[in-house]
């Protein structure tokens, strides 16, 4: 299996649905991250999971709720989202983000549509 | 806060041509810095990494120097093919602590290579 996986890699929903996003991590790291990557804007960090814990959250809207249940996994659940909340969302991981030297190793994305 | 630029795409470029990617930062301490790149259709990947100055990174003909006196680490190299198109992000790491994981990034090059 690869490193980093995502599903779905594809999403469409509406602004009152509730949806989820999925992250898998098969490479035995410890933390986990979920970035926004928008058209001609830089990488945005969202959330941050060390251990199962949550160690960051750059101001992200409480319509992004993040949930780490272990180590391996890592979910985004969405809810009355914005079509401006359309993006790629990003996971990555990292052996420890006090030892890993910024090497985040990224999962190919899920795009999502809001319309 | 810190920043990363990077020079405006999209680069276009004929097969064998010499690149340059021109990034710059704005940091406080003495950061990690990293170019990370994306291929069509998947998520992010290392491509290089020096974590203090006068540092070369290198990796698959590609180098960059990490300059502190300019604040700079350009992306270079010699003879570029075309399977080397690509988004090519710049990106650096806070020192210290627990915040290597958490990366920032450029708003990212588009590269494309013609036969």
């Amino acid at each position: 299996e690869t490193g980093v996986t995502q599903t779905p890699r594809h999403l469409v929903m509406g602004m009152t649905n509730k949806k989820s996003l999925k992250c898998e991590q098969h490479l035995g790291h410890n933390a986990m991250y979920w970035y926004k990557q928008s058209a001609k804007k830089p990488l945005e960090l969202m959330f941050v999971y060390n251990f199962k814990e949550q160690t960051e959250n750059n101001s992200v809207p409480s319509r992004f709720s993040p949930e780490c249940p272990n180590s391996s996994h890592l979910f985004l659940h969405l809810h009355t989202l914005q079509p401006e909340d359309s993006a790629l969302y990003l996971c990555a991981s990292s052996q420890d983000p006090d030892s890993s030297f910024g090497e985040l190793f990224f999962g190919e994305g899920s795009r999502l549509t809001v319309l | 806060g810190n920043s990363v630029t990077q020079m405006e795409g999209p680069v276009t470029l004929s097969e064998e041509a010499f690149l340059t990617i021109n990034c710059t930062y704005t940091a406080t301490g003495y950061p990690s810095l990293f170019w990370y790149v994306q291929y069509p259709g998947e998520g992010l990947q290392l491509l290089l990494k020096a974590t203090k100055a006068d540092d070369k990174g290198s990796n698959k003909g590609f180098e960059a120097t990490y300059r502190k006196e300019t604040t700079s680490f350009h992306l270079e190299k010699g003879s570029v093919q075309v399977s080397d198109s690509a988004v090519y992000f710049c990106a650096l790491s806070e020192a210290g602590g627990t915040s290597y994981g958490k990366l920032t990034f450029g708003q990212g090059t588009i590269l494309t290579v013609h036969p």
